[in-house]
């Protein structure tokens, strides 16, 4: 199955500024969810934008959806380092059950 | 909170044997998923359920099977487990298509 492309692969910032990631996907979605992974452990699920929403925010959480770029971003504001964790992006694509996920991209938050 | 639950954190198997890894949620939730995670692969799907009893090829199912016999437990099964095989296991549940995925904290399986 196709995947998304997050972008970059890795950052490394200081802790209290803000991460931006993102996401590129190739066919028509319903939404777009982001989820988070800390090492060696399973995923949580952090935000679902549906494909007619363009900005969504969550605590210090912002995700906005531009359906023509086929593109989406997720910013982390006030960075902490518990936020230290890879990030992935998933799409349903045309499937009611499969999502296509993005290879992810490693934040390291650094005290 | 949705809870989905993995049998074991780190299993340690050997080439020929037949391993079982379980997963058991306890939101009622209709779909259930098993994927596998391997540097630089990602997330790929081996196999899902969406009712009991059903199950469906995800992008990568030779060499697995599936058991679905009640709604909150979703087996994978490697019949003859290969070294190929070592990875991490993610197990996930759904409420319906389009909603976010739970997963559990995911099995580190080695074949030796």
């Amino acid at each position: 199955s196709q995947q998304g492309e997050e972008d970059p692969q890795a950052l490394s910032i200081q802790e209290g500024e803000n991460a931006t990631m993102n996401c590129s996907y190739k066919t028509s979605i319903n939404n777009l969810q982001w989820y988070r992974q800390n090492s060696g452990r399973g995923l949580v699920h952090l935000i679902l934008i549906r494909s007619n929403e363009r900005e969504k925010h969550s605590g210090r959480l912002r995700v906005t959806l531009d359906t023509s770029k086929k593109s989406s971003s997720l910013l982390i504001t006030a960075s902490r380092a518990a936020d230290t964790a890879s990030y992935f992006c998933a799409t349903d694509g045309d499937s009611n059950y499969q999502l296509i996920w993005g290879a992810g991209t490693k934040l390291i938050i650094k005290p | 909170d949705v809870k989905v639950t993995q049998s074991s954190r780190y299993l340690v198997k050997r080439t020929g044997e037949k391993v079982f890894l379980e997963c058991v949620q306890d939101m009622d939730h209709e779909n259930m998923f098993w994927y596998r995670q391997d540097p630089g692969l990602g997330l790929r799907l081996i196999y899902f359920s969406y009712d009991v009893k059903m199950k469906e090829k995800g992008d990568i199912p030779e060499g697995y099977s599936v058991s679905r016999e009640k709604k909150e437990r979703f087996s994978l099964i490697l019949e003859s487990a290969s070294t190929n095989q070592t990875s991490m296991y993610l197990c996930a549940s759904q409420a319906g298509g389009g909603q976010p995925q739970h997963f559990g904290d995911g099995t580190r399986l080695s074949i030796l």
